[in-house]
């Protein structure tokens, strides 16, 4: 069965420093999401992509948060200068079909810990 | 502002009894709206979907019911079992964008 894939599975860095979280969505999805959840909580939308550029951002995703898709399957999600607060689980997601109701399936996620 | 809620943060259910798990939303503007099952150090499992123009849809030991007149939305769960220990999700999201709004969660704890 097809699957969203996510690496690291963990990731530590010290604060001000740059991370790139990596995905690999299913492969004939078209709809790419990064959420967030920090310990405890909900879990938060911070962006969507669709056709190569952003379709919609949540307030959490500021210039220091950046998306691309730099092939044909990867999906990455980079934080240029981490904070403390940015300490979280980073979950990717994929979507299919246009313009359907259907489902999104989510990666494993990275837990990111910023000290 | 709209968002998502549960009702309840924890539930603890007996194995084998039915389980129900209560929702609330309020952003008018969703049509969409999903369960999901969250176990520890996972990502959110897909349970079961339904969209507005339905208001009850059944899977294999689960169904889910829609009341758009309150703005309700409920998961039950059919014979309990160890393996439903989990925090389950419900999110919801408009047809135009799909973006998913989740509410805080449910624990839910199978007692043997």
């Amino acid at each position: 069965e097809p699957e969203v894939t996510q690496t690291p599975s963990h990731q530590v860095t010290q604060m001000g420093q740059e991370v790139i979280l990596r995905c690999v969505p299913i492969s004939n999805h078209l709809y790419f999401y990064w959420y967030r959840q920090i310990l405890g909580q909900k879990v938060e939308f911070l962006v969507s992509f669709y056709n190569n550029e952003i379709s919609e951002k949540s307030e959490i995703f500021d210039d220091q948060f950046s998306v691309e898709r730099p092939d044909g399957s990867n999906f990455t999600l980079k934080i240029r200068s981490t904070k403390l607060e940015d300490s979280a689980m980073y979950f990717c997601a994929s979507r299919g079909l246009a313009g359907s109701y259907n489902e999104q399936f989510f990666g494993p996620g990275t837990r990111l810990t910023v000290l | 502002g709209e968002s998502v809620g549960l009702h309840l943060p924890t539930l603890s259910v007996q194995e084998g009894d039915n389980s129900i798990i209560n929702c609330a939303y309020s952003n008018s503007a969703s049509d969409y709206f999903i369960w999901y099952k969250q176990e520890s150090g996972k990502g959110p499992q897909f349970i079961i979907d339904i969209r507005s123009n339905m208001d009850k849809r059944q899977g294999q030991r689960v169904t889910v019911l829609l009341n758009k007149t309150v703005k309700h939305l409920s998961l039950q769960i059919a014979a309990t079992q160890p393996g439903d220990s989990a925090v389950y999700f419900c999110a919801e999201a408009a047809s135009n964008d799909y973006k998913l709004s989740f509410g805080a969660g449910t624990t839910v704890t199978v007692r043997a």
